[in-house]
């Protein structure tokens, strides 16, 4: 079992609606929890971090979390050009390290 | 504050030859990872240093790879020799060990193609 699962496709949204993605993971013991986007040709920029239960906002972003589920989301909402990229989801481990999902592209249609 | 800083930020080399990529730590930052991707693997950790002792270098694909830190603020990972195969974007990462939990910031990468 990947330590770190993003299943979904390349998701396409129009500009303004909500984006929706989903990750879960293995390791029941992970305390930490991140969103980082990359851009085509960019390195890995954090956009969010979760630590507790329940959900967190920043902004138009909002990121989920369920240990019990182990279940890490993140909505986008009112979808911007700008927004297109792909999302990695990335879960904290022993010594400092984390584990990176292999990420969804989304793509925000003008 | 400057952020992680990568050199270079291309390289193009034959098969066979020596590739040295450098990665200096944002300051105060005492862990430091180096992560390749690809579009078929995604990011895969190779190896990381806490307080420039390594820790795990499981992901390091072959004896041709290596990494040091020959001090507290700056790494590299050398590979000798280099292959097509080892085409890909190779990115460092520091982050601060008691700060915020596993948050890490990553450098703009090093593009490495292999002929």
């Amino acid at each position: 079992q990947k330590e770190v699962e993003q299943n979904s496709g390349p998701l396409s949204v129009p500009e303004g609606a909500i984006a929706s993605l989903n990750c879960t993971y293995s390791d029941r013991g992970s305390q930490s929890f991140f969103w980082y986007r990359q851009y085509s040709g960019k390195s890995p920029e954090l956009i969010m971090s979760i630590y507790s239960n329940g959900d967190k906002e920043d902004g138009r972003f909002t990121a989920q979390l369920n240990k019990a589920s182990q279940y890490v989301s993140l909505l986008i909402r009112d979808s911007q050009p700008s927004d297109s990229a792909t999302y990695l989801c990335a879960v904290g481990l022993g010594n400092n390290r984390l584990a990176f999902g292999k990420g969804n592209q989304v793509v925000v249609i003008p | 504050d400057a952020g992680v800083i990568q050199s270079p930020r291309h390289e193009v080399t034959e098969m066979g030859q020596e590739v040295t990529l450098r990665c200096k730590l944002i300051s105060g930052h005492n862990s430091l990872f180096w992560y390749r991707q690809t579009m078929m693997r995604g990011l895969e950790l190779l190896i990381y240093f806490n307080n420039n002792v390594p820790i795990d270098d499981s992901g390091m694909p072959e004896d041709r790879f290596s990494a040091k830190m020959p001090n507290a603020s700056f790494s590299t990972l050398k590979i000798q020799p280099s292959e097509p195969r080892d085409s890909a974007v190779y990115f460092c990462a520091s982050s601060p060990l008691g700060g915020p939990i596993n948050i890490q910031y990553f450098g703009a990468g090093t593009r490495l193609s292999v002929l």
